[in-house]
């Protein structure tokens, strides 16, 4: 499969754990992106990557929140001090490095904090 | 803020029928509007997406309408297939450094063909 992966697919964690996800793009991508998506909601932004570089974050993403992308290749989102809120799906992301080009999603990690 | 809007929320078509979901936008800055299509346990997936250049777009029975002036767009699926029971998601992008793809969604409109 040479779509976008995502591990893992589920997570079920008590409040205050911290909790680690990975994202594996398409090989060829350069950009990466994630969002989070709640119950009944459209997936919401949260960060974006060139290559290694983090170049957008978006105000949802709290100092508890921090995503890596060594080297430009898989990426990391941390989630540290886990609250209830926090549960949701969370998406990955990636896309050419082009305007206006196709971005491909994985299946996401859905997080349960309890 | 919310800066898509679509509606409904919830739609019923019998199989053979026309869909039809709305979407309107609030930033000019705006200027890739796709469509993106979602299954229970699966990420979304893009159906279709416009570009306000032009007015209206068709990929098989998916026809993306758009009114630059309303700033609104919306998803017209010909001959409905039980097959297409999903949720629908509206979504734009522009304006953002370096031409980044950041997609604003729509809060999704839950489909169901009735065979």
């Amino acid at each position: 499969d040479t779509g976008v992966s995502q591990n893992p697919r589920h997570k079920i964690t008590k409040r205050g754990q911290n909790v680690t996800f990975r994202c594996d793009p398409i090989s060829e991508h350069n950009r990466l992106y994630w969002y989070r998506q709640t119950l009944g909601q459209g997936p919401e932004f949260l960060t974006y990557f060139q290559n290694e570089a983090q170049l957008e974050k978006s105000r949802l993403l709290s100092d508890r929140f921090s995503a890596e992308r060594p080297k430009g290749s898989f990426s990391t989102l941390e989630i540290q001090r886990t609250e209830q809120g926090d549960s949701a799906m969370y998406l990955c992301a990636s896309s050419l490095g082009r305007v206006y080009t196709e971005a491909f999603f994985g299946q996401g990690t859905r997080l349960t904090v309890v | 803020q919310q800066q898509v809007k679509q509606s409904p929320q919830s739609l019923i078509v019998q199989k053979g029928g026309i869909s039809i979901i709305n979407c309107a936008y609030e930033n000019t800055a705006f200027d890739y509007f796709p469509w993106y299509q979602q299954f229970p346990g699966k990420g979304p997936a893009l159906l279709i997406a416009i570009r306000p250049d032009v007015s209206e777009k068709k990929e098989g029975r998916f026809t993306i309408s758009f009114n630059k002036s309303a700033k609104q767009f919306s998803l017209h699926i010909m001959d409905s297939q039980p097959g297409d029971s999903a949720t629908y998601f509206c979504a734009a992008a522009g304006g953002s450094i370096q031409g980044a793809q950041k997609l604003v969604f729509g809060q999704g409109t839950r489909l169901t063909i009735n065979p």
